[in-house]
């Protein structure tokens, strides 16, 4: 099945730096996700994207629904060591059931 | 706490034997899934189960099979373990189709290993 592309694939960052990650799918969305998973647990939800251009904040995160509806942003301002993790985008295609297509992840790791 | 929890948190199997993992959400969803977490692979749907009754085939089907037990529980059965599923399973639920809200919940997740 479709996986979504997402990038970069790991991250090595200083504290205090801002990152930004993507997806990318090869269909039209209608949903966006982004979800983060700490060592040892479930991924949890961060933002959920239902319209193209939305751009939505959960504190220092910020994520964006491409305008082509084929993409999207999740940035991180300001890194602390708790946002150390796994970040996950998923989505829905447009005229699909409800199941989510999910990317492979971007491993946020902080130098010491 | 309001969620999903799945039972057990660590297994253990040789190879040939068969195990249930547990899934229990109390949170009044229709929806019920079953993914497995492979290093580098994301998440991979097993099964799901769209509403209490009806269970379907996700990407990685082979090897396994659910129960829907009713609305709040939904198993996953690996009747003869194979050292290619060793992974950590999650299970996750959602609200209906159609009421604009898709984000999962899951679950803390099942490691299996199989020796």
């Amino acid at each position: 099945g479709q996986q979504l592309n997402q990038s970069p694939q790991s991250m090595f960052i200083q504290e205090g730096e801002d990152v930004s990650m993507n997806c990318t799918s090869s269909s039209i969305f209608n949903t966006w996700l982004w979800y983060k998973q700490d060592p040892g647990e479930g991924p949890v939800l961060l933002i959920a994207l239902y319209k193209a251009g939305e751009l939505t904040s959960n504190g220092r995160l910020t994520a964006q629904f491409g305008i082509t509806r084929k993409d999207s942003f999740l940035n991180i301002s300001a890194s602390i060591p708790s946002d150390v993790g796994i970040y996950f985008c998923a989505g829905r295609e447009r005229f699909s059931n409800y199941q989510l297509i999910w990317g492979a992840g971007t491993k946020l790791i902080i130098k010491p | 706490n309001a969620g999903v929890t799945q039972t057990p948190k660590f297994q253990v199997l040789k190879t040939g034997q068969s195990m249930t993992l547990q899934c229990a959400q109390d949170m009044n969803h229709n929806s019920m899934y079953w993914y497995r977490q492979d290093p580098g692979m994301g998440l991979r749907l097993i099964y799901y189960s769209a509403s209490e009754g009806t269970t379907d085939k996700g990407e990685v089907p082979n090897g396994y099979n659910v129960s829907r037990l009713n609305k709040r529980e939904f198993s996953l059965r690996l009747e003869s373990a194979a050292p290619s599923q060793t992974s950590v399973y999650f299970c996750a639920s959602s609200e209906a189709q159609g009421t604009g809200h898709y984000g999962y919940t899951f679950g803390s997740g099942t490691r299996l290993t199989v020796v």
